[in-house]
């Protein structure tokens, strides 16, 4: 069964440095969102991805943040400068095969973030 | 602000029951509504997603309704089974394509053999 798959799985930083994590969405999919989850708390949504260009963003994507599509199957999440409130776990998800409007969201295991 | 509500937070029961987890939303102009399961540490699996068109989505044990008027939604799960451990997240899409999920909680649903 397809599926969406992320990289790397778990990622410890230092507070400052960049950090990239990794997507590839499911390959028929044109919709591509990140969510991130702290700790104990609820999913939150951080952006949403169509055409080439982000089609809405939550207040938490601020100019720290960036996603990109740089080639046909991967779909990256950068944190120019990372806070120790960064730290979480970053979810990707994608919906919306060619002819498909139901709007169901599928989601891969995630990736955690620890900023030291 | 739009807001999603999960009761009980926590939920323990003996395997073989019957259990119903509940949803509820703030603002009834929703455009669908999506049932999560999430093991510890782990990503979110899609268990069913209910249009706003629609009353109820079935699948396998599984029952989802929705009421949009009282702003509920509900989850049944039959004949639960400790494989059926796991927290149970409701989210709510208002934005149509746009995927901006407004999640809840969750309820975190512990099945005793």
């Amino acid at each position: 069964e397809p599926e969406v798959t992320q990289t790397p799985s778990h990622q410890v930083t230092q507070m400052g440095q960049e950090v990239i994590l990794r997507c590839v969405p499911i390959s028929n999919h044109l919709y591509f969102y990140w969510y991130r989850q702290i700790l104990g708390q609820k999913v939150e949504f951080l952006v949403s991805f169509y055409n080439n260009e982000i089609s809405e963003k939550s207040e938490i994507f601020d100019d720290q943040f960036s996603v990109e599509r740089p080639d046909g199957s991967n779909f990256t999440l950068k944190i120019r400068s990372t806070k120790l409130e960064d730290s979480a776990m970053y979810f990707c998800a994608s919906s919306g095969g060619a002819g498909v409007v139901t709007g169901e969201l599928f989601f891969g295991e995630g990736s955690r973030l620890t900023v030291l | 602000k739009q807001e999603v509500t999960q009761i009980p937070a926590a939920l323990s029961v003996p395997e073989g029951e019957n259990l119903v987890l509940n949803c509820s939303f703030t603002d009834s102009a929703i455009y669908n509504l999506q049932w999560f399961r999430q093991d510890p540490g782990k990503g979110l699996t899609s268990l069913l997603l209910i249009q706003s068109s629609q009353r109820e989505q079935t699948s396998g044990r599984l029952n989802a309704s929705l009421d949009k008027s009282s702003g509920r939604s509900t989850l049944y799960i039959a004949a639960s089974q400790p494989g059926d451990s796991a927290t149970y997240l409701c989210a709510v899409d208002y934005g149509g394509s746009q995927g901006n999920l407004i999640f809840g909680k969750g309820t975190k649903l512990s099945v005793k053999p």
